[in-house]
């Protein structure tokens, strides 16, 4: 069982928009930063987002990051079928002392 | 630009030790702020953090396996090490070797990894 929850999979068609939700505590995402994650199939994860918002150089900005509270969201617009893979979040627990991950979205681009 | 390497044995005994490393090519792993980070993930399933040393040698364990865990860093080699102890079949995983940058910002911590290795598959099994 993961300490961040994610949504287990989702799916949009090419072009379009869609978000993946991560859940925490006031441990985790309520007083310290998200990052987010993509893993392309049979590949490392790769740094998406990190600081809830900022997208490091090379990420194109069709990929968003934002939090409220405890939960964190992840935007991709004009989905493309090259954006299949596993999507997950992380962030430092402070009462674990350690980073914490949600289970994995898989999105699927139709 | 970094990048990360892991090597290690693929195959590993139970109740024997797992040694991996991992090398940094294309910057110094004593300079700059970063951490150096060990995350494993079980075939099919999440990421799972397992610690981290940071440059100037402290470090930090997931509690859950720090009876288990070392890291250590070879400065002069420009690598870093991984090694778990008394190992069963629920350590089976692909073990990454991470960059990362964490700190205090605005009072909120934050921790992130920038950088990866491409993952080793380690199987334990008699």
């Amino acid at each position: 069982q993961s300490v961040l929850t994610q949504p287990p999979s989702v799916s949009a068609a090419p072009g379009q928009k869609v978000t993946i939700s991560c859940s925490g505590s006031s441990s985790n995402i309520g007083n310290n930063y998200v990052s987010w994650y993509q893993q392309l199939p049979g590949s490392a994860p790769k740094l998406l987002i990190y600081d809830n918002n900022k997208r490091p150089s090379g990420i194109p900005d069709r990929f968003s990051g934002s939090k409220s509270g405890t939960s964190a969201t992840l935007g991709i617009s004009g989905l493309l079928t090259g954006d299949e893979a596993d999507y997950y979040c992380g962030s430092w627990d402070s009462s674990l002392s350690v980073v914490v991950f949600g289970g994995g979205t898989k999105l699927t681009v139709l | 630009q970094v990048q990360l390497q892991e090597s290690g044995p693929g195959l590993v005994k139970p109740s024997q030790t797992l040694s991996l490393t991992c090398t940094v090519s294309g910057g110094s792993i004593s300079s700059g702020s970063y951490y150096w980070t060990w995350i494993r993930q079980p075939a099919g399933k999440g990421l799972e953090y397992i610690g981290r040393m940071y440059t100037s040698g402290s470090t930090n364990y997931n509690p859950s396996l720090k009876s288990r865990v070392t890291i250590s860093i070879d400065a002069s080699k420009n690598q870093f090490s991984l090694k778990l102890s008394s190992v069963t079949a629920a350590d089976t995983a692909v073990y990454y070797c991470a960059r990362s940058a964490g700190s205090y910002l605005s009072y909120y911590f934050y921790y992130y990894m920038d950088v990866w290795g491409k993952g080793t598959t380690v199987t334990v099994s008699s």
